[in-house]
């Protein structure tokens, strides 16, 4: 089993609709998560980290579920601009290194 | 510059041929990372360096792979003897401190071996 798994994807969306994407971890120490998105032939850029409480930064909200090893990412009133794949990222219990899901794809259509 | 640079952009290479890809980090970071990226996945942790030291090695794939860091800077990352399953987006990333706080990326190097 991968450390990070996230749902497989490709997500198809029109414009102005909700959507949320999850992404499950293995190592229960994992101390910090984060979301990061890449463009097409682009490199990783962060998004938001993933906060205890959950948090929500415009039209995104993250949450984290520690009990479940799981989290969630929450795209509201969805843009086209938010075409890219949403990378799921955990930090391990050393703090050191950073482990990457597989990504989501997203396309949000006109 | 402002951000972490990669050269070269791209790199094609005939199998066999040992290539080295170069990473200048922002200035002063500390911490300074190299990922693998096959199409259509997320990018798999190879090396780390803490200044000149290489603290975790454990994700390079064998021993034709090898990073440097000497005078904790720029990094180069060369790969002996390629085979083609050596293709891919290869990422630097750094931070400013000693964890891995959220990592800035370079544009990488798409490495493509013939």
């Amino acid at each position: 089993r991968k450390e990070v798994e996230q749902d497989p994807g490709p997500f198809n969306v029109p414009e102005g609709a909700t959507v949320a994407f999850n992404c499950t971890y293995s190592n229960s120490a994992s101390q910090s998560f984060f979301w990061y998105r890449q463009d097409c032939r682009k490199e990783p850029k962060l998004l938001m980290s993933v906060y205890s409480s959950g948090n929500e930064d415009g039209r995104f909200t993250a949450q984290l579920n520690r009990a479940s090893q799981y989290i969630s990412l929450l795209i509201r009133d969805s843009k086209l601009s938010d075409s890219a794949t949403y990378l799921c990222v955990v930090l391990d219990n050393y703090g050191q290194n950073f482990v990457f899901g597989p990504g989501t794809r997203l396309s949000v259509l006109p | 510059g402002a951000g972490v640079s990669q050269s070269p952009r791209y790199k094609v290479a005939k199998r066999g041929q040992d290539v080295a890809l170069r990473c200048d980090p922002i200035s002063g970071h500390v911490s300074l990372f190299w990922y693998q990226q096959a199409l259509g996945q997320g990018p798999e942790f190879l090396t780390y360096f803490q200044n000149e030291a290489q603290l975790d090695k454990s994700g390079l794939p064998s021993d034709r792979f090898f990073a440097e860091r000497p005078e904790g800077s720029v990094s180069t990352l060369k790969i002996q003897r390629t085979q083609q399953e050596d293709s891919a987006v290869y990422l630097c990333a750094s931070s400013p401190g000693a964890q891995a706080q959220p990592q800035h990326f370079g544009d990488g190097t798409r490495l493509s071996i013939l």
